[in-house]
Protein backbone atom coordinates (compact mmCIF):
# COMPACT_ATOMS: atom_id res chain seq x y z
CA UNK A 1 0.00 0.00 0.00
CA UNK A 2 1.32 3.79 -0.68
CA UNK A 3 2.89 5.79 1.63
CA UNK A 4 3.33 9.06 2.72
CA UNK A 5 6.96 9.66 3.85
CA UNK A 6 8.88 11.98 5.70
CA UNK A 7 12.60 13.44 5.78
CA UNK A 8 14.51 13.51 8.02
CA UNK A 9 13.11 11.38 10.67
CA UNK A 10 14.77 13.57 13.42
CA UNK A 11 16.02 17.23 13.53
CA UNK A 12 18.11 19.27 16.34
CA UNK A 13 18.26 23.03 15.71
CA UNK A 14 18.95 25.89 17.36
CA UNK A 15 16.65 28.12 18.19
CA UNK A 16 16.33 30.71 15.62
CA UNK A 17 17.21 28.92 12.98
CA UNK A 18 15.31 28.09 9.93
CA UNK A 19 14.31 24.42 9.08
CA UNK A 20 12.59 22.24 6.29
CA UNK A 21 10.61 19.64 7.07
CA UNK A 22 9.84 17.31 3.61
CA UNK A 23 7.50 14.91 3.22
CA UNK A 24 6.21 13.03 -0.23
CA UNK A 25 2.70 12.43 0.26
CA UNK A 26 0.55 9.72 -1.89
CA UNK A 27 1.06 10.24 -5.82
CA UNK A 28 -2.89 10.68 -6.35
CA UNK A 29 -3.72 12.36 -3.70
CA UNK A 30 -4.92 16.07 -3.74
CA UNK A 31 -4.96 17.16 0.01
CA UNK A 32 -2.26 17.85 2.33
CA UNK A 33 -1.84 18.26 5.46
CA UNK A 34 0.26 19.03 8.70
CA UNK A 35 -0.27 18.38 11.94
CA UNK A 36 2.14 18.65 14.84
CA UNK A 37 2.03 16.84 18.50
CA UNK A 38 3.68 18.38 21.21
CA UNK A 39 5.24 15.53 23.83
CA UNK A 40 2.09 14.11 25.86
CA UNK A 41 -0.42 16.54 24.05
CA UNK A 42 -2.91 15.74 21.27
CA UNK A 43 -2.36 16.18 17.69
CA UNK A 44 -2.72 19.84 16.29
CA UNK A 45 -4.07 21.02 13.12
CA UNK A 46 -1.72 23.38 11.45
CA UNK A 47 -2.27 23.56 7.86
CA UNK A 48 -4.52 21.91 4.88
CA UNK A 49 -2.99 22.45 1.09
CA UNK A 50 -5.51 22.42 -1.84
CA UNK A 51 -5.05 22.81 -5.62
CA UNK A 52 -1.78 24.62 -5.23
CA UNK A 53 -2.83 26.91 -2.02
CA UNK A 54 -3.42 27.11 1.51
CA UNK A 55 -7.48 25.70 1.99
CA UNK A 56 -7.15 26.66 5.90
CA UNK A 57 -4.76 27.05 8.56
CA UNK A 58 -4.59 26.99 12.51
CA UNK A 59 -3.88 30.16 15.28
CA UNK A 60 -0.02 27.82 15.38
CA UNK A 61 0.58 28.24 11.67
CA UNK A 62 1.46 32.08 11.84
CA UNK A 63 4.29 34.27 9.67
CA UNK A 64 6.71 32.11 10.69
CA UNK A 65 5.49 29.28 8.98
CA UNK A 66 5.19 28.38 5.41
CA UNK A 67 4.21 25.71 3.33
CA UNK A 68 5.10 24.64 -0.67
CA UNK A 69 4.75 21.92 -3.39
CA UNK A 70 7.90 22.37 -5.32
CA UNK A 71 7.66 19.75 -7.73
CA UNK A 72 4.37 18.13 -7.90
CA UNK A 73 5.88 15.54 -5.64
CA UNK A 74 7.54 17.42 -2.49
CA UNK A 75 5.32 18.82 0.61
CA UNK A 76 7.57 20.73 2.58
CA UNK A 77 6.89 23.04 6.15
CA UNK A 78 9.51 25.57 6.74
CA UNK A 79 10.02 27.26 9.95
CA UNK A 80 11.72 30.62 9.38
CA UNK A 81 13.13 31.24 12.91
CA UNK A 82 12.70 28.18 15.80
CA UNK A 83 11.32 28.40 19.04
CA UNK A 84 11.85 26.65 21.81
CA UNK A 85 7.95 25.87 21.62
CA UNK A 86 8.53 24.45 18.33
CA UNK A 87 9.59 21.20 19.45
CA UNK A 88 7.07 18.48 18.07
CA UNK A 89 6.55 15.54 16.28
CA UNK A 90 5.09 17.06 12.76
CA UNK A 91 2.94 14.81 10.71
CA UNK A 92 2.30 15.58 7.00
CA UNK A 93 -0.67 13.61 6.09
CA UNK A 94 -2.46 13.11 2.49
CA UNK A 95 -5.82 12.50 1.40
CA UNK A 96 -8.09 12.10 -1.63
CA UNK A 97 -10.84 11.64 0.46
CA UNK A 98 -12.07 12.07 3.71
CA UNK A 99 -9.72 8.47 4.66
CA UNK A 100 -6.09 10.98 5.66
CA UNK A 101 -3.26 9.27 5.73
CA UNK A 102 -0.11 10.16 7.58
CA UNK A 103 3.43 10.09 7.56
CA UNK A 104 6.19 8.54 10.20
CA UNK A 105 6.76 12.08 11.54
CA UNK A 106 9.85 14.23 11.69
CA UNK A 107 10.37 14.82 15.47
CA UNK A 108 12.04 18.39 15.81
CA UNK A 109 13.68 19.37 18.81
CA UNK A 110 14.72 22.97 19.08
CA UNK A 111 17.61 24.46 21.55
CA UNK B 1 -12.25 24.89 22.53
CA UNK B 2 -12.00 21.30 22.89
CA UNK B 3 -13.96 19.71 19.90
CA UNK B 4 -13.59 16.43 20.29
CA UNK B 5 -13.06 15.21 23.46
CA UNK B 6 -11.70 11.98 24.81
CA UNK B 7 -12.12 12.06 28.73
CA UNK B 8 -10.05 8.83 29.49
CA UNK B 9 -6.68 9.46 28.71
CA UNK B 10 -5.90 5.63 29.82
CA UNK B 11 -7.70 2.56 29.99
CA UNK B 12 -6.35 -1.14 30.90
CA UNK B 13 -8.30 -4.19 29.53
CA UNK B 14 -7.81 -8.05 30.09
CA UNK B 15 -6.42 -9.64 26.87
CA UNK B 16 -9.79 -11.35 25.10
CA UNK B 17 -12.41 -9.22 26.47
CA UNK B 18 -13.93 -5.65 24.98
CA UNK B 19 -12.04 -2.83 24.97
CA UNK B 20 -14.22 0.72 24.66
CA UNK B 21 -13.38 3.87 23.93
CA UNK B 22 -15.07 6.77 24.35
CA UNK B 23 -15.31 9.92 22.65
CA UNK B 24 -17.66 13.30 22.47
CA UNK B 25 -17.79 16.08 20.42
CA UNK B 26 -19.34 19.53 20.32
CA UNK B 27 -19.79 20.59 16.97
CA UNK B 28 -23.15 19.70 15.32
CA UNK B 29 -21.32 20.14 12.24
CA UNK B 30 -18.88 17.35 11.71
CA UNK B 31 -20.12 14.70 9.64
CA UNK B 32 -17.59 12.29 9.95
CA UNK B 33 -16.13 11.04 12.43
CA UNK B 34 -12.67 8.57 12.23
CA UNK B 35 -10.81 6.62 14.71
CA UNK B 36 -6.85 6.70 14.47
CA UNK B 37 -4.33 4.26 16.34
CA UNK B 38 -0.69 5.82 17.42
CA UNK B 39 2.00 3.64 18.35
CA UNK B 40 5.19 5.37 19.90
CA UNK B 41 7.27 7.34 17.42
CA UNK B 42 5.11 6.13 14.39
CA UNK B 43 2.16 8.82 12.56
CA UNK B 44 -0.97 7.79 13.30
CA UNK B 45 -2.66 5.32 11.36
CA UNK B 46 -6.33 5.10 10.28
CA UNK B 47 -8.63 2.51 11.65
CA UNK B 48 -12.28 2.60 10.96
CA UNK B 49 -14.72 5.68 10.25
CA UNK B 50 -18.02 6.73 10.27
CA UNK B 51 -20.62 8.65 8.26
CA UNK B 52 -22.78 10.71 10.31
CA UNK B 53 -25.73 9.04 8.43
CA UNK B 54 -25.27 5.59 9.79
CA UNK B 55 -25.18 4.43 13.37
CA UNK B 56 -22.78 1.68 13.33
CA UNK B 57 -19.70 0.23 11.13
CA UNK B 58 -17.93 -2.45 11.78
CA UNK B 59 -14.59 -4.53 10.44
CA UNK B 60 -13.41 -7.31 11.45
CA UNK B 61 -12.77 -6.70 15.21
CA UNK B 62 -13.57 -2.91 15.76
CA UNK B 63 -16.89 -1.59 15.88
CA UNK B 64 -17.88 2.14 15.68
CA UNK B 65 -20.98 3.14 17.25
CA UNK B 66 -22.03 7.07 16.49
CA UNK B 67 -25.10 8.42 18.79
CA UNK B 68 -25.79 11.95 17.14
CA UNK B 69 -28.35 12.92 19.32
CA UNK B 70 -25.82 12.42 22.65
CA UNK B 71 -23.02 13.66 20.29
CA UNK B 72 -20.93 10.32 21.39
CA UNK B 73 -19.14 7.91 19.55
CA UNK B 74 -17.38 4.76 20.75
CA UNK B 75 -14.90 2.69 19.47
CA UNK B 76 -15.07 -1.64 20.33
CA UNK B 77 -12.47 -3.67 20.36
CA UNK B 78 -13.57 -7.51 20.48
CA UNK B 79 -11.41 -9.30 21.87
CA UNK B 80 -8.56 -7.35 22.28
CA UNK B 81 -5.32 -8.48 21.57
CA UNK B 82 -2.09 -7.53 22.91
CA UNK B 83 -0.99 -5.70 19.45
CA UNK B 84 -3.94 -3.31 20.38
CA UNK B 85 -1.71 -1.59 23.09
CA UNK B 86 -1.61 1.69 21.82
CA UNK B 87 -2.86 5.99 21.60
CA UNK B 88 -6.56 5.87 19.84
CA UNK B 89 -7.56 9.27 19.02
CA UNK B 90 -11.10 10.09 17.93
CA UNK B 91 -10.94 12.48 15.13
CA UNK B 92 -13.65 14.42 13.44
CA UNK B 93 -14.63 16.59 9.76
CA UNK B 94 -16.66 18.31 7.72
CA UNK B 95 -15.29 19.39 5.05
CA UNK B 96 -12.18 17.76 3.50
CA UNK B 97 -10.16 20.30 4.65
CA UNK B 98 -9.45 19.52 8.16
CA UNK B 99 -9.52 16.86 10.86
CA UNK B 100 -9.95 17.55 14.90
CA UNK B 101 -8.44 15.33 17.03
CA UNK B 102 -9.05 14.20 20.54
CA UNK B 103 -6.33 13.94 22.73
CA UNK B 104 -5.90 10.56 22.70
CA UNK B 105 -6.64 7.32 25.00
CA UNK B 106 -3.92 4.86 25.48
CA UNK B 107 -5.23 1.60 26.02
CA UNK B 108 -3.17 -0.81 27.67
CA UNK B 109 -3.80 -4.63 26.73
CA UNK B 110 -2.83 -6.81 30.04
CA UNK B 111 -1.67 -10.48 29.86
Amino acid sequence: EPEVTQTPSHQVTQMGQEVILRCVPISNHLYFYWYRQILGQKVEFLVSFYNNEISEKSEIFDDQFSVERPDGSNFTLKIRSTKLEDSAMYFCASSDSRKVHFGPGTRLLVL
Amino acid sequence: DQQVKQNSPSLSVQEGRISILNCDYTNSMFDYFLWYKKYPAEGPTFLISISSIKDKNEDGRFTVFLNKSAKHLSLHIVPSQPGDSAVYFCAATWRDDKIIFGKGTRLHILP
